[in-house]
């Protein structure tokens, strides 16, 4: 069975430090990759996708980056966090595009 | 453009009741697929159900049923017998192929024992 798995689960980080969160999947090959932030109490904003390894697709323009170094991780980073990067962020994988989604369990990130 | 909308932002149940959650969506799109998330205090994002648009026949899973309306672009979640552990927030979302899923902005579903 497939399995993701994303760390930390909670993070607390000072305005201007880097950032790395890490998510895998397990029991899948050339998957999807998907990170989303989700603002508290709002819906999901995509902010990027991978289809292939090196594949890095950004949807919003903003200080966070992605790479998928392997076939099953994805990492999203960022060089210096903002205060408005707190948030939410969920890690996703599908198939292909266009068939469900199955979600990591998220690491909660807040910026002081 | 596709746009999902969920006009309930709040909805509450008596436990072993039924409930139905409403979702209406737009798109240009032929071929699009549907989704209900589920999204308790975990915050852990759950496949509740999945519908096919080109099928004419609703999906269900166990309680959890729906009621794809296509002419009218609409696509509600009926839970059935609610447990406790049914209280979360719900998103409707529908994607047609490509990488963008479209979501709803979600109804928050309390159970009341």
């Amino acid at each position: 069975s497939q399995t993701i798995h994303q760390w930390p689960a909670t993070l607390v980080q000072p305005v201007g430090s880097p950032l790395s969160l890490e998510c895998t999947v397990e029991g899948t090959s050339n998957p999807n990759l998907y990170w989303y932030r989700q603002a508290a109490g709002r819906g999901l904003q995509l902010l990027f996708y991978s289809v292939g390894i090196g594949q890095i697709s950004s949807e919003v323009p903003q200080n966070l980056s992605a790479s998928r170094p392997q076939d099953r991780q994805f990492i999203l980073s960022s060089k210096k966090l903002l205060l408005s990067d707190s948030g939410f962020y969920l890690c996703a994988w599908s198939v292909l595009s266009g068939f469900e989604q199955y979600f990591g369990p998220g690491t909660r990130l807040t910026v002081t | 453009a596709q746009t999902v909308t969920q006009s309930q932002p709040e909805m509450s149940v008596q436990e072993a009741e039924t409930v139905t959650l409403s979702c209406t969506y737009d798109t240009s799109e032929s071929d699009y697929y549907l989704f209900w998330y589920k999204q308790p205090p975990s915050r852990q994002m759950i496949l509740v159900i999945r519908q096919e648009a080109y099928k004419q026949q609703n999906a269900t899973e166990n309680r959890f049923s729906v009621n794809f309306q296509k002419a009218a672009k609409s696509f509600s979640l009926k839970i059935s017998d609610s447990q406790l552990g049914d209280a979360a927030m719900y998103f409707c979302l529908t994607t047609s192929g490509t990488y963008k899923y479209i979501f709803g902005t979600g109804t928050r579903l309390k159970v009341l024992a």
